[in-house]
C-alpha cells in the first residue's frame, strides 16, 4: 500500500494501557482518516481530518483521540484500552481528484 | 440508516471459474461506488470505482455493474486465479466532495479460489 505508512503492524495491550499508532503518507494528500475493521463488520469511521489542523469525529470516536501533527502524519490514541477496541485499525488518505489509499493495519489485541 | 449489505458472505470457488458477487445499498445521496480487493494482512485496494451515470466498468477480469434505479451493483470476476482468494469489499460514497462525508463499508464477502 505505497504512500501509507502505518506503525506498529502489531501490538498487544492490556486492559488500561495507552498508545499511539502512527500513520504517514507521502502523497501530499490533504484529507486522512482512521478506520476499525472487525470481523463481519465494514470498516467504521473513527476519526477524520479532512486537511491541516482540523480534526473531526466519525462514527465510533468514543475512547479515541486523534491528532494531525502535520500534513503528513496522523496519530490515533488510546488512552485507556478496553477489550473492545480489539481490531485491526487502518489508515487512510485521499485528495480531491484521487481515490483513497489505505495503509497496511495495524492489528491491535487488548487483553 | 445508510448500509451497504454484501452477499454472499463467503464462497469457494475452482480455479478458472467464474462467479459474481453482490451488493445492495440504501445510501443517500449516492456519490459513488466503489469494490475493493482486501488481501489477507493488507489494506483494501481498490478495483473499480463508478459514478451515477455509469453501468458497468471493467478492471481487467474484474468487471462491476450498476444498477443505480435498483441501488444493486455486482462485480464479475472472469477466469478465476488462485490470486483471487480475498475479501472483497463494496463501499459507497455519499455526500459531496467533502471529506466530513464519505463512505459507507460493505461486510464483505471473502473469496477463495481452490486449484
Amino acid at each position: 500500500n505505497a504512500g501509507v505508512t502505518q506503525n506498529p503492524k502489531f501490538q498487544v495491550l492490556k486492559t488500561g494501557q495507552s498508545m499511539t499508532l502512527q500513520c504517514a503518507q507521502d502523497m501530499n494528500h490533504n484529507s486522512m482518516y482512521w478506520y476499525r475493521q472487525d470481523p463481519g463488520m465494514g470498516l467504521r469511521l473513527i476519526y477524520y481530518s479532512a486537511s491541516e489542523g482540523t480534526t473531526d469525529k466519525g462514527e465510533v470516536p468514543n475512547g479515541y483521540n486523534v491528532s494531525r501533527l502535520n500534513k503528513r502524519e496522523f496519530s490515533l490514541r488510546l488512552e485507556s484500552a478496553a477489550p473492545s477496541q480489539t481490531s485491526v485499525y487502518f489508515c487512510a488518505i485521499t485528495g480531491w481528484g484521487y481515490g483513497y489509499t489505505f495503509g497496511s493495519g495495524t492489528r491491535l489485541t487488548v487483553v | 440508516k445508510n448500509q451497504v449489505e454484501q452477499s454472499p458472505q463467503s464462497l469457494i470457488i475452482l480455479e478458472g471459474k467464474n462467479c459474481t458477487l453482490q451488493c445492495n445499498y440504501t445510501v443517500s445521496p449516492f456519490s459513488n461506488l466503489r469494490w475493493y480487493k482486501q488481501d489477507t494482512g493488507r489494506g483494501p485496494v481498490s478495483l473499480t470505482i463508478m459514478t451515477f451515470s455509469e453501468n458497468t466498468k471493467s478492471n481487467g477480469r474484474y468487471t462491476a455493474t450498476l444498477d443505480a434505479d435498483t441501488k444493486q451493483s455486482s462485480l464479475h470476476i472472469t477466469a478465476s486465479q488462485l490470486s483471487d482468494s480475498a475479501s472483497y469489499i463494496c463501499v459507497v460514497s455519499y455526500g459531496g466532495g467533502n471529506a466530513g462525508n464519505m463512505l459507507t463499508f460493505g461486510g464483505g464477502t471473502r473469496l477463495m479460489v481452490k486449484p
